[in-house]
């Protein structure tokens, strides 16, 4: 089973702020990332914070990172009906580059 | 320029075939990684290649899977005696270097009947 734990489903009003939470549980995980999927398509990157970083902003997307409690989250603003999709957020724990997921966050933008 | 390409898309076997999955992955990139992905799951690691070599096959479920990359481009995930519990959608994803992001595609949906 995975170790990274997400809630399974977050239901958004047009244009309010979407905030998807996970926890992981390898202390030393170097990058966390945050996974778009959506019907019938691969995974798209969307964004990644290193672990020494508290927070990333990108456009719409701000990530933050609390080290000592394991938690990421992934803030959406001005949320779209586009951005309806399931959301994978994922750890890398060693040099390789293997990911570990998460269940993923179904998010539903409703109108 | 053209991302992680994946062939077939969509694959329906008889519970006992042998089957091949292909992977072309972006070009230039020497890292490549299979994935599972199950109903309601996130993609579990299976395999990572590291040019030619694979460098950790430590998610191979059992040994009626195995992967080859004899080029250090094209990847093959081959699975013997398909049973219906290895029915899911199968990833590949490619990255420049281990330490660089991964880009999957879009995935080969296998069907065990």
């Amino acid at each position: 089973g995975e170790d990274v734990e997400q809630s399974l489903f977050l239901s958004v009003r047009e244009g309010d702020s979407s905030v998807i939470n996970c926890t992981y549980t390898d202390s030393s995980s170097t990058y966390l990332y945050w996974y778009k999927q959506e019907p019938g398509a691969g995974l798209q990157l969307l964004t990644y914070i290193f672990s020494n970083m508290d927070m990333k902003q990108d456009q719409r997307l701000t990530v933050l990172l609390n080290k000592k409690d394991k938690h990421l989250s992934l803030r959406i603003a001005d949320t779209q009906t586009g951005d309806s999709a399931i959301y994978f957020c994922a750890e890398r724990r060693d040099s390789w580059g293997k990911l570990q997921f998460g269940a993923g966050t179904q998010v539903v933008v409703t109108p | 320029g053209a991302g992680v390409s994946q062939t077939p898309s969509n694959k329906v076997t008889e519970k006992g075939k042998y089957v091949e999955l292909r992977c072309d992955p972006i070009s230039g990139h020497t890292a490549l990684y299979w994935y599972r992905q199950s109903l309601g799951q996130g993609p579990e690691f299976l395999i990572y290649f590291q040019g030619t070599g694979a460098a950790d096959d430590s998610g191979l479920p059992n040994d009626r899977f195995f992967a080859v990359r004899p080029e250090g481009s094209v990847s093959t995930l081959k699975i013997q005696r398909t049973e219906r519990g290895d029915s899911a959608v199968y990833l590949c994803a490619s990255s420049q270097n281990p330490n660089n992001e991964q880009y999957f595609g879009p995935g080969t949906r296998l069907t065990v009947t």
